[in-house]
């Protein structure tokens, strides 16, 4: 159980191009669902965080016009890079997390990771 | 702000050997350990966690025990096998936190050679 998938695995745009990477929770229902970066043997940054038909919470130093967030149902959160460039280029990571279950404050699924290539 | 310093690898070690991973954290406040593991071309597992002084998580034959003192969190197991070769991260969350959203360590790449 609580099974997170995420597509594409992996994507290659040009430079310019918009790209969008979904987030699924496929056994659960996640009221929150949150977006990190993983840079090369770096540890994960946290970018955003979304509730279910809410906006999205973005940390601080994102660009929230470039990095899109739609949480528009339980099961389904998009990230949408727009006007990608080389530099936005990573491996890109969800995680989800349903409140609602007792305990489940400590507890949030991952997704197994989108690599983004800009060219 | 809060942070959390992890051992750099890659830790090599052979296997039936003892592993430790040092952690150590910043906070404001009480946090929430853990301890999560990423297996090759998987997501991120939580492997133990522990929410008080003094708690220790343990699965799978690791064990953490968090130490408030010395605010720390070490990962350690007495008899590696080769697929626990993985790269694990220490995290914190506080209470407080919008979302409990957890704060990573670098990750530490662990390879255990037969």
């Amino acid at each position: 159980g609580a099974v997170v998938s995420q597509h594409p695995s992996w994507v290659i745009c040009k430079s310019g191009t918009s790209v969008k990477i979904e987030c699924r929770s496929l056994d659960f229902q996640a009221t929150t669902m949150f977006w990190y970066r993983q840079f090369p043997k770096q540890s994960l940054m946290l970018m955003a965080t979304s509730n279910e038909g809410s906006k999205a919470t973005y940390e601080q130093g994102v660009e929230k016009d470039k990095f899109l967030i739609n949480h528009a149902s339980l099961t389904l959160s998009t990230l949408t890079v727009t006007s990608a460039h080389p530099e936005d280029s990573s491996f890109y990571i969800c995680s989800a997390r349903d409140l609602r279950k007792q305990g489940a404050k400590y507890e949030q699924y991952f997704g197994p990771g989108t690599r983004l290539t800009v060219t | 702000g809060d942070s959390v310093t992890q051992m750099e690898g890659p830790v090599t070690l052979s296997e039936e050997a003892f592993l430790t991973i040092n952690c150590t954290y910043t906070a404001t406040g009480y946090p929430s350990l853990f301890w999560y593991v990423q297996y090759p071309g998987e997501g991120l597992q939580l492997l133990l966690k522990a929410t008080k002084a003094d708690d220790k998580g343990s699965n799978k034959g690791f064990e953490a025990t968090y130490r408030k003192e010395t605010t720390s969190f070490h990962l350690e197991k007495g008899s590696v096998q080769v697929s626990d070769s993985a790269v694990y991260f220490c995290a914190l969350s506080l209470p407080k936190a919008a979302g409990n959203k957890l704060t990573f360590g670098g990750g530490t790449r662990v390879l255990v050679k037969p």
